[in-house]
């Protein structure tokens, strides 16, 4: 059973569409955290939410992580061909808050 | 370089074989931690080590893997008598080791079992 759930699971778009993408969980997690993965390289972090309710904005991209903090949105406005790459959620649980579990992503691709 | 470096990125054994994976963190990082990502999977935690304490090597899959960190520096990925399903990109990270700071990836090192 995956612990948090993304969706969808595959995106492609075109350039200055807006799109929305979700992490989901029965879990409750202190924190919650956002990366993009391009090909051949790791995991960068774009942001860390952590208290339920939080709205996070990052030039085009807008975060929220739920009221009860067992969910997670990420909102890209005027998607452009360099937003595309594999978008990862990973939550934080109680006293082992080091030890991230990941979803399994959302492919985003954006035509140009 | 300034962020964490792997090594070998790319490495092709034979099914029985051993390997290692290398990972130097960034200077100052006390916090190491090993991920292994599978072809449409998440990241999967392996295995956390932090300062002088005992890691936490729950998330390893079986008893052929092992890791250690030298001097809380450098850290190896041992993985014995491979199997087919060791195939993935094995991903590792570092932090400054206080809880929900930002954990820093290194580019992976791409394992494939023939």
């Amino acid at each position: 059973t995956q612990l948090l759930e993304q969706s969808p699971q595959f995106l492609s778009i075109q350039e200055g569409e807006n799109l929305t993408v979700y992490c989901n969980s029965s879990s409750v997690f202190s924190s919650l955290q956002w990366y993009r993965q391009e090909p051949g390289e790791g995991p960068v972090l774009l942001v860390t939410v952590v208290t339920g309710g939080e709205v996070k904005k990052l030039k085009r991209l807008t975060f929220q992580f739920g009221d009860a903090r067992k969910d997670s949105s990420l909102h890209i406005t005027a998607a452009q061909p360099g937003d595309t790459g594999l978008y990862l959620c990973a939550g934080a649980r109680g006293g082992s808050n080091y030890k991230l579990t990941f979803g399994k992503g959302t492919l985003l691709t954006v035509n140009p | 370089g300034a962020g964490v470096s792997q090594s070998p990125s790319n490495k092709v054994t034979e099914k029985g074989k051993d390997v290692e994976l290398r990972c130097d963190p960034i200077s100052g990082h006390t916090a190491l931690y090993w991920y292994r990502q599978s072809l449409g999977q998440g990241l999967e935690f392996l295995i956390y080590f932090q300062g002088n304490s005992a890691p936490d090597k729950s998330g390893l899959p079986s008893d052929r893997f092992s890791a250690e960190r030298t001097g809380g520096s450098v850290s190896t990925l041992t993985i014995q008598r491979t199997q087919q399903e060791d195939s993935a990109v094995y991903l590792c990270a570092s932090s400054r080791g206080h809880s929900n700071q930002p954990q820093h990836f290194g580019d992976g090192t791409r394992l494939s079992i023939l």
